[in-house]
């Protein structure tokens, strides 16, 4: 059954410095999102994408954030200069085969853990 | 601001037991409710989605209901098993967006 993968399992970085998050999203899915859980709190949404371009995101997604979908089956979440608080369980997830469904089930993929030391 | 609760955190039962988890959310403008489940460390795995034009789905021994007017909606688990044992979340999406909002989860323990 097709998953949503992502890489690296896990990262630790030094505050701030630049980290990428890479996931490889369901083949034919059109609509890209990341969600972030810090450590005994709630999965947030930070953003969605669809069609080359940020459709929503989160008050959480600010400039230190980017996203990218560099070819065709790579997704990924860029963080510029990391803090602290970014420590967290980073989660990528796709849905929509049909052009129109966003809506549809979200996949979620097994999630990054970074820790910034 | 949409905001999901899920009651109880925690909930222990006997293996064999029904058991119902209960999500509430405030805005009940809502498209579609989604329920995951979540191993520790591991990532979400969808478990049901409801349209928000239907009142429930089943899945196995699972059984989702939706009442959006009064927010709220339950999973129901027939004859829980030990491999149950989970961290159950619930998440709503909005009309007009695309974000999933979730609850905290209720943590499930079944004993054998």
């Amino acid at each position: 059954e097709p998953e949503v993968t992502q890489t690296p399992s896990h990262q630790v970085t030094q505050m701030g410095q630049e980290v990428i998050l890479r996931c490889v999203p369901i083949s034919n899915h059109l609509y890209f999102y990341w969600y972030r859980q810090i450590l005994g709190q709630k999965v947030e949404f930070l953003v969605s994408f669809y069609n080359n371009e940020i459709s929503e995101k989160s008050e959480i997604f600010d400039d230190q954030f980017s996203v990218e979908r560099p070819d065709g089956s790579n997704f990924t979440l860029k963080i510029r200069s990391t803090k602290l608080e970014d420590s967290a369980m980073y989660f990528c997830a796709s849905s929509g085969r049909l052009a129109g469904g966003p809506r549809e089930t979200q996949y979620f993929g097994p999630g990054t853990r970074l820790l910034v030391l | 601001k949409q905001e999901v609760t899920q009651i109880p955190a925690a909930l222990s039962v006997p293996e064999g037991e029904n058991l119902v988890l209960n999500c509430s959310f405030t805005d009940s403008a809502i498209y579609n409710l989604q329920w995951f489940r979540q191993d520790p460390g591991k990532g979400l795995t969808s478990l049901l989605l409801i349209q928000s034009s239907q009142r429930e789905q089943t899945s196995g021994r699972l059984n989702a209901s939706l009442d959006k007017s009064s927010g709220r909606s339950t999973l129901y688990i027939a004859a829980s098993q030990p491999g149950d044992s989970a961290t159950y979340l619930c998440a709503v999406r909005g009309q007009a967006g695309t974000a999933l909002i979730f609850g905290k989860g209720t943590t499930l323990s079944v004993s054998s």
